[in-house]
């Protein structure tokens, strides 16, 4: 099993659609969790920090279950812009956050 | 803001030549880091610094070195590049237990 794993995509959605994304881990101690958003040929960067009691930053909704070692990324009323790879991060360890474990992304095209 | 900034945007080197990627982050990060990215293998770690002078091993340190003399400067280092090191390389840094701010990437072509 892999140690993030998240559904490549594509996904494909019109503007104003609600979407959401699923990434599982597999190390039960991991510590921190990031959502990044990686445009075509560009760095990733940081769309949300996601912590264990979940958090809203506008349209985005991360949430964190702890027990079934996921974590959700919900976007609502999804805008053009909005077209990216999303990435999943997982930080397995306490006290640094030196070897990230990153999943490959999902792939999200907002049609017009 | 965080500022992490590379060298190049775009690299093209000739097989066995010596090759400097160098990353410069402004906002006094302990941690510095370089990947590789690779369509269908996403981002792999190749070293890592948490401080000057010292530097560990990622997943995949073959055929490259690192060099961090001052805080906010990380170089990586391919002695003799070769055409399977042909790719995208981002620089990141961070502090402590927080997120990490990349750099706009060097495209690195080895012909």
């Amino acid at each position: 099993r892999k140690e993030v794993e998240q559904d490549p995509g594509p996904f494909n959605v019109p503007e104003g659609a609600t979407v959401a994304f699923n990434c599982t881990y597999s190390n039960s101690a991991s510590q921190s969790f990031f959502w990044y958003r990686q445009d075509c040929r560009k760095e990733p960067k940081l769309l949300m920090s996601v912590y264990s009691s979940g958090n809203e930053d506008g349209r985005f909704t991360a949430q964190l279950n702890r027990a079934s070692q996921y974590i959700s990324l919900l976007i609502r009323d999804s805008k053009l812009s909005d077209s990216a790879t999303y990435l999943c991060v997982v930080n397995p360890n306490a006290g640094n956050n030196r070897k990230l474990i990153w999943g490959l992304g999902t792939s999200l095209a907002v049609n017009p | 803001d965080v500022k992490v900034t590379q060298s190049s945007r775009y690299l093209v080197k000739r097989t066995g030549e010596k090759v400097f990627l160098e990353c410069v982050q402004d906002m006094d990060h302990e941690n510095m880091f370089w990947y590789r990215q690779d369509p269908g293998l996403g981002l792999r770690l190749i070293y890592f610094s948490y401080d000057v002078k010292m530097k560990e091993k990622g997943d995949i340190p073959e055929g490259y070195s690192v060099s961090r003399e001052k805080k906010e400067r990380f170089s990586l280092i391919l002695e003799s590049a070769s055409t399977n090191q042909t790719s995208m390389y981002l620089c990141a840094s961070s502090a402590g237990i927080h997120e990490q701010y990349f750099g706009p990437g060097t495209r690195l072509t080895v012909t």
